[in-house]
């Protein structure tokens, strides 16, 4: 049973417009946020992340949202480039203790026209 | 070097033969990872070592052996594996357990 969601498989966006990516979660436990980025042949990078305390943080171009209530968070991406063609995981994990097992959702192909 | 480093990026391997994989962080990171990553799987989560010591362990087969000398190197020995092992193996590393965490590029692994 995955407890990390990304329903959209892929997404096309034109070049400039907005990009979307959703992600919904299961587990009421989580309370800290990430979004890695991949490229093929390379290993996931850290994008941003965000705290259950708050529902926005914005990194340049990259902003994420969360709806607590509605166990779901979402990536916007504006403008969108050609670069940030990519593959987009979500990432959760309980904040409180040690050791936090991430888990991650299945990704979403992020593809920007020219 | 920088970042964190796996080798080697590739590997076709027969069920019967013994390799291994390694992995080296660059970071000062003290925690390392393995992940598995399957074809339209997530991302799973099979080891995670602390100060050198093993923390977790994914309910990993144990024909999956891993190994860490020190907080900048980790290991991954395999011996007979099946060909649904065949999956991109991360490592990856963070300052500590709660910290975030930093991929390698991974080892394509295929076993025939």
């Amino acid at each position: 049973d995955q407890q990390v969601k990304q329903n959209s498989p892929s997404l096309s966006v034109q070049e400039g417009r907005i990009s979307i990516l959703n992600c919904d979660y299961t587990n009421s436990m989580f309370d800290y946020f990430l979004w890695y980025k991949k490229y093929p042949a390379e290993g996931p990078t850290f994008l941003i992340s965000i705290s259950s305390i708050k529902d926005k943080n914005e990194d340049g171009r990259f902003t994420v949202f969360l709806n607590k209530s509605a166990k779901h968070l979402s990536l916007h991406i504006v403008p969108s480039q050609p670069g940030d063609s990519a593959v987009y995981f979500c990432a959760a994990k309980p904040a409180s203790g040690g050791y936090q097992k991430v888990t991650f959702g299945i990704g979403t192909k992020l593809q920007v026209i020219p | 070097e920088t970042g964190v480093t796996q080798t080697p990026r590739h590997l076709v391997m027969g069920m019967t033969n013994k390799k291994s994989l390694k992995c080296e962080q660059h970071l000062g990171h003290n925690a390392m990872y393995w992940y598995k990553q399957s074809a339209k799987k997530p991302l799973e989560l099979m080891f995670v070592y602390n100060f050198k010591e093993q923390t977790e362990n994914n309910s990993v087969p144990s024909r999956f052996s891993p190994e860490c000398p020190n907080s900048s190197h980790l290991f991954l020995h395999l011996h007979t594996l099946q060909p649904e092992d065949s999956a991109l193996y991360l490592c990856a590393s963070s300052q500590d357990l709660r910290d975030t965490q930093y991929f390698g590029p991974g080892t394509r692994l295929t076993v025939l």
